[in-house]
């Protein structure tokens, strides 16, 4: 069974740019959940998408959105790029929402210059 | 806002010998409490759940729940070099659970001395 794909795994920006980045959770998993992880601030939760709608948000401005398609392939997108947007972006997918047992991505590499 | 507090090391422990690792948590009405591994350069991987009060453990695993404290806790029996990676401790970001939003700690850095 394939895990979780994120693409691309690494990417360079510039400020002022924006950003797409691809999650394909684990087939039969429905529920993607996305993280951003800085040596700082360590691990935080960004958004949650369940039969492609958000169903939570975590604190980050609204430039940090994204989406869910119906084969539950999700997306997530920064605009306005800012050189603190430069982290590790993980996806993660669950099989049954609300365990907190996720399997992560390897993650997207995003670099702001 | 949630909290979740770990020391983050590094913690130095030889082969053989126990690691433990402590996490605790601000939200009392937290009930759900994961142990997360994370290698260096790879993603985090779920190694133990927990949800009653006391002890679970799973081979050479031990979490250890304390609501009342609001602490939890990670052993590792006969630690081997494999072991060597930072342990995130989480809890359901959301009250009444329902959702896969965690609240990560920042991570404990275990090195297992050989």
């Amino acid at each position: 069974k394939a895990g979780v794909t994120q693409t691309p795994r690494y990417l360079i920006k510039t400020r002022g740019q924006q950003v797409t980045l691809s999650c394909s959770p684990i087939s039969g998993h429905r529920s993607v959940s996305w993280y951003q992880q800085t040596p700082g601030q360590g691990l935080q939760f960004l958004f949650e998408y369940f039969s492609e709608t958000q169903r939570n948000k975590g604190n980050f401005p609204g430039r940090f959105s994204g989406r869910q398609f119906s084969n539950s392939r999700s997306e997530m997108n920064v605009s306005t790029l800012e050189l603190g947007d430069s982290a590790l972006y993980l996806c993660a997918s669950s099989s049954f929402r609300g365990t907190g047992e996720l399997f992560f991505g390897e993650g997207s590499r995003l670099t702001v210059l | 806002q949630k909290e979740v507090e770990q020391n983050s090391g590094p913690l130095s422990v030889p082969e053989g010998a126990i690691a433990s690792l402590n996490c605790t948590y601000s939200d009392r009405g937290s009930q759900s409490f994961f142990w997360y591994r994370q290698y260096s350069g790879k993603s985090p991987e779920l190694i133990m759940s927990i949800y009653s009060n006391g002890d679970k453990e799973d081979g050479r695993f031990t979490a250890q729940l304390n609501k009342a404290s609001q602490y939890v806790s990670l052993l590792i029996r006969d630690s081997q070099p494999s072991d060597s990676a930072t342990y995130l401790c989480a809890v359901p970001a959301f009250p009444g659970g329902g959702a896969d939003g965690l609240t990560f700690g920042k991570g404990t850095h275990l090195i297992i001395q050989p």
